[in-house]
Order: C-alpha cells, then structure tokens, then sequence
C-alpha cells in the first residue's frame, strides 16, 4: 500500500523559516517524481513545486521561487519542502503528491500538514 | 501562472447530469493531454477521478468521464449520487514544466 505521510506544520512567524517533511513508503521512492501541493484555508488547490528521481530537476510555482527549496533523500525514502521567508499567505494544509512514472497526474497523495503563518 | 478557471458551482438532482468546465490557455490546457480531475470532500484530501483528459482509474464509478476541446476540458458526472457531493479541481501540465489547478468547482446534489 502507498504511504505517504507529512509532517513538520506548525505555527511560525512571518518571516520565518520551516521545513516540512514527507514519508514514502509501499513503491520504489527513488524512481519517481515528487510533488508538493498547497490549499489555503477555504482556498483552492495550488501546485507549489516538483523534484526528479534523483533530485537534479525541480520546478516551482512562481510564487514560492526563490523562497521555496524541495529536496527528496531516496535512501530514508523522504521528500522535503524547505520555506523560507515565510508570508501569511503561505499559511495552508501542504500535501505530498506521487508523481506516475512518465505521467502528469497525482494519483496517491498524503493527508497533509498544517502551516500557519501569524504574528 | 493563472489558476485554469472553472464555475464555482453546479448542481442538480439525483440522476440528472452535471458537467464542469476548466478553461485554460494554449500554454497549458490546450497544448497537452495532460489534464486530470480531482474530487475533495471537506476535510480529506484529494482523489484523483480523471487523468490525461478521459481516462478513469481503477475504482472511479464510469459514471465520471472527461472531454476536451481547444483550451477548455470538461468532467461530467452523469446519474449523479450524493456521495459526488463535493469540491472538484482540474489541473493541467504547462509549457513552463509546472502545474495549474482550477479553481474550483462545489457540486451540490439537491
């Protein structure tokens, strides 16, 4: 069974940094691509940033570039969101999402983790 | 990037069918077969009904079928249940190696 479970959400203030992780395990972590989604609270869903197999390729949204650094250790089968000059408008639940070998879909994701950017 | 947009709301009554639209650009939507849905109930997270345009997963009901034509796909939930009760969100692959999502579409079954 796909497991993936993130952690590291909590209460920081603006300007602040955090880090949030992600546990994978049930399939070869080290093979596939990696996501990072967003939702604000009762907001939408926004895509924030994906990493390759092997860490050598990310992309992100335009609105977390520069302040946002994802990162994936495949030997602990953990991916990572590293923020960074942290916004009231980064305060959302932050899902970890599998990518699907050679597709653009996100079929498994987690349950999320809670940030809160506040004064 | 703009979030690909979609109706805030539809609704209709058991069995009837429904049918959300996502627009998006020729940079996104309309250059890619890389479109896929998602349902979210309050409080959980998403679950993927749609992928590359029209395909089902294993174990989403067939009642869930996709389309797409130009810059604009659309999901339409024919027979519908109250458990489709929920928020749906298209997304799509972009020319800028990232992703878009809708925003957002509360389907509400009278």
């Amino acid at each position: 069974e796909v497991l993936l479970v993130e952690s590291g959400g909590e209460l920081v203030q603006p300007g602040g940094s955090l880090r949030l992780s992600c546990a994978a395990s049930g399939f070869t972590f080290s093979s596939l691509w990696m996501h990072w989604v967003r939702q604000g609270p009762g907001k939408g869903l926004e895509w924030v940033s994906r990493i390759n197999s092997d860490g050598s390729i990310t992309n992100y949204a335009d609105s977390v570039q520069g302040r946002f650094t994802i990162s994936r250790d495949n030997a602990k089968n953990t991916l990572f969101l590293h923020m960074n000059s942290l916004t009231v408008e980064d305060t959302a639940v932050y899902y970890c999402a599998r990518g699907e070998s050679g597709r653009y879909h996100f079929q498994h994701w987690g349950q999320g983790t809670l940030v809160i950017v506040s004064s | 990037q703009s979030a690909l947009t979609q109706p805030p709301s539809v609704s209709g009554s058991p069995g009837q069918s429904v049918a959300i639209s996502c627009t998006g650009s020729s940079s996104d939507v309309g250059s890619y077969n890389r479109v896929s849905w998602y349902q979210q109930p309050p409080g959980t997270a998403p679950k993927l009904m749609i992928y590359e345009v029209n395909n089902r997963p294993s174990g989403v009901p067939d009642r869930f079928s996709g389309s797409k034509s130009g810059n604009t796909a659309s999901l339409t939930i024919s027979g519908l249940q109250a458990e489709d009760e929920a928020d749906y969100y298209c997304n799509s692959y972009t020319s800028s190696s990232t992703y878009v999502f809708g925003t957002g579409t509360k389907v509400t079954v009278l």
